[in-house]
């Protein structure tokens, strides 16, 4: 168990919903990194967050967003849900503002119909 | 090109067998990750290394920065270390990991 706990687990939508992904670090990391893992794709960077400021951004869409709150929990936003967005989506969390040691969570499947 | 490359893709073992997947990278890291995904589709990350050799029970995994290459080893395989294996360096034009593509290993009983 890593400490990093990810909401939902599953999720099931259709196209043009808008989904909310949720991640809790492990207590006293400040940082939370948004991965995707599609098929097509493999395991790509989305955006990082440290202590509620967004400090880096990968091949996050536009209709993608996300924020990190005051408890340092953070919500990735999907919206107009495209059948190319079922993936995985992951979170991490590290300590510091270098993301070189990075602890994984669960994961959230989502599937888009 | 792909910043990470991985060997190989898949690869097929029976028990006991000493296995090697290797991991080239392009840009300058500063360490990397060995992550392992199992079918279920939970990442753990195995090793963390910038440097030299680390050892974890049976899985050993190796790095060399200046010819950009890492490896991890598995002694004695079994059946449970079926899984994906990824390697993720650290660094790189958005100083963050980046992934390459896995390697699917099945060690048969």
């Amino acid at each position: 168990d890593s400490g990093v706990t990810q909401t939902p687990k599953h999720l099931i939508t259709a196209t043009g919903q808008r989904v909310t992904l949720r991640c809790s670090p492990r207590s006293g990391d400040l940082s939370v990194y948004w991965y995707q893992q599609s098929l097509d794709q493999g395991l790509q960077f989305l955006i990082q967050y440290y202590n509620g400021e967004e400090r880096a951004k990968g091949n996050i869409l536009e209709r993608f967003s996300a924020q990190q709150f005051p408890d340092l929990h953070s919500e990735l936003n999907l919206s107009s849900l495209e059948l190319g967005d079922s993936a995985l989506y992951f979170c991490a969390s590290s300590e510091g503002l270098a993301g070189w040691a990075q602890y994984f969570g669960p994961g959230t499947r989502l599937l888009v119909l | 090109k792909n910043e990470v490359e991985q060997s190989p893709q898949n690869l097929t073992a029976q028990e006991g067998e000493f296995i090697t997947i290797n991991c080239s990278y392009s840009v300058g890291i500063s360490a990397l990750h060995w992550l392992q995904q199992h079918p279920g589709g939970g990442i753990v990350s195995l090793f963390m290394l910038s440097s030299g050799k680390k050892k974890h029970g049976r899985l050993i995994a190796t790095i060399n920065i200046q010819e950009k290459h890492s490896s991890l080893h598995i002694t004695a395989s079994h059946p449970r270390d079926s899984a994906v294996y990824i390697c993720a360096p650290y660094g790189g034009s958005q100083g963050n990991l980046i992934f390459g593509k896995g390697t699917k290993l099945s060690v048969k009983p």
